[in-house]
């Protein structure tokens, strides 16, 4: 069984730039969620996929948006990148929505920006 | 509004040492409650979870929880601590949206 996998593991970008970041969710998955880890805080909700589309989404602004595709991997893309965008983003999968919300995550890809 | 609170942000304890880390929420009615482990540079990994029936609750890795109502608690424990239980751990809940809210995290510092 294949965990989630997340690339890449670590980036560097500039203020104003793009990134797009991957996740292939957990074979039998077809729910993917995104969370943004700044530097000693806890997992903060990005927002949700389910079948190809956005399911829940937390506080986060426009130029946060996402993709699922119909193997049920995803893509979390950020425009105009902030300094304060730096941080780990973590994809978790789940078998699917309303099943209480257990997660199985990835190991993350770390942003910089600057 | 919805919340999860670790009012640790540190914990240090002696390897063989028993353990407990604290966590509180706030639903309007009883989330499902989880707590993650997260070793350095890697992600979330379930320790356990409550949903409903027996308050106490067994993981992995030696690691329980019990779940009081009353205090909108549910605290991590283990009886003897390893240097491999180095970690930051996390405690988590989810309402009726089954999307998890996390807490800020407790760092447990090992020492021999």
């Amino acid at each position: 069984e294949t965990g989630v996998t997340q690339s890449p593991t670590h980036l560097i970008k500039t203020r104003g730039q793009q990134v797009t970041l991957r996740c292939s969710s957990q074979s039998g998955h077809n729910t993917v969620s995104w969370y943004q880890q700044a530097l000693g805080q806890g997992p903060q909700f990005i927002f949700q996929y389910y079948r190809e589309e956005e399911n829940g989404r937390g506080n986060f602004p426009p130029r946060f948006s996402g993709l699922q595709f119909p193997n049920y991997s995803s893509e979390l893309n950020v425009n105009a990148l902030e300094l304060d965008d730096s941080a780990l983003y973590l994809c978790a999968s789940s078998p699917g929505t309303g099943v209480t919300g257990e997660l199985f995550f990835g190991e993350g890809s770390r942003l910089t920006v600057l | 509004a919805q919340s999860v609170t670790q009012p640790d942000i540190h914990i240090t304890v002696s390897e063989g040492a028993s353990l407990e880390l604290r966590c509180n929420y706030s639903y309007g009615a009883t989330p499902y409650l989880f707590w993650y482990v997260q070793s350095p540079g890697q992600g979330l990994q379930l320790l356990l979870k409550y949903f409903s029936g027996d308050t106490l609750v067994q993981g992995i890795k030696g690691f329980e929880a019990e779940f009081k109502r009353s205090q909108s608690s549910f605290n991590l424990r283990k009886p003897s601590v390893h240097w491999s239980d180095a970690a930051e751990y996390f405690c988590a809940a989810s309402g009726g949206s089954y999307i998890p809210t996390f807490g800020r995290g407790t760092s447990l510092i090992v020492h021999p």
